[in-house]
């Protein structure tokens, strides 16, 4: 069974700080890691996408994928309050065409 | 643009009753899949697309069916409701298997 696991939280950060997110995967075969935000009550949107080893940044936020460890992490830097949502981890499960999902962390920015 | 499109938002089903979930795209994009989220958890995929005449079973099918005659539908048809239904409903679209998926606003369906 594949999965993707990621700590369910909430996790709080004050406005301002760094917020680091956690996601780890089963397969070994994933090709493909995205983050989405979701707002309560909202539809997932995608913040961002990473397909090779190391960083990548876009603004304040920068994904960090290490395959050898099987984990992805999302930074989010200069946290504001409108960064509180929820988090989804999602892996491309290798050779299918699914996209394996986590239940999310709760993230919360206090001001 | 409008996206992905999904209809109704809300829906209170009786036990046993069935009932189509309509979900239209117009970005032309090939993949569609249909996902449902239960409070706390993540997404499960019920079925997905890969193009017109072609669907697939997903993590969960069980109690769903799917069709997909044109590039920009892909209805989802509950059979027999049960209250394991009830759960937010989400459809959703990506021009490759690799990229961004966007979804529709969601279908908060409640099985009674």
């Amino acid at each position: 069974q594949k999965e993707v696991e990621q700590n369910s939280g909430p996790l709080s950060v004050p406005e301002g700080a760094i917020a680091s997110l956690n996601c780890t995967y089963s397969d070994r075969g994933s090709q493909s890691f995205f983050w989405y935000r979701q707002y309560s009550g909202k539809s997932p949107e995608l913040i961002m996408f990473i397909y090779s080893n190391g960083d990548k940044e876009d603004g304040r936020f920068t994904a960090q994928l290490n395959k050898a460890s099987q984990y992805v992490s999302l930074l989010i830097r200069d946290s504001q309050p409108s960064d509180s949502a929820t988090y989804l981890c999602a892996v491309n499960g290798g050779s299918n065409y699914q996209l394996i999902w986590g239940a999310g962390t709760k993230l919360i920015i206090k001001p | 643009n409008a996206g992905v499109t999904q209809t109704p938002k809300f829906r209170i089903l009786k036990i046993g009753q069935s009932m189509t979930l309509q979900c239209t795209q117009d970005m032309n994009h090939n993949y569609m899949y249909w996902y449902r989220q239960d409070p706390g958890m993540g997404l499960k995929l019920i079925y997905y697309s890969v193009g017109a005449g072609i669907t697939d079973k997903g993590e969960v099918p069980n109690g769903y069916n799917v069709s997909r005659s044109t590039t920009e539908d892909f209805p989802l048809r509950l059979e027999l409701a049960a209250p394991s239904q009830t759960s937010v409903y989400f459809c959703a679209s990506s021009a490759d298997r690799d990229t961004e998926a966007f979804f529709g606003q969601g279908t908060r369906l409640t099985v009674v």
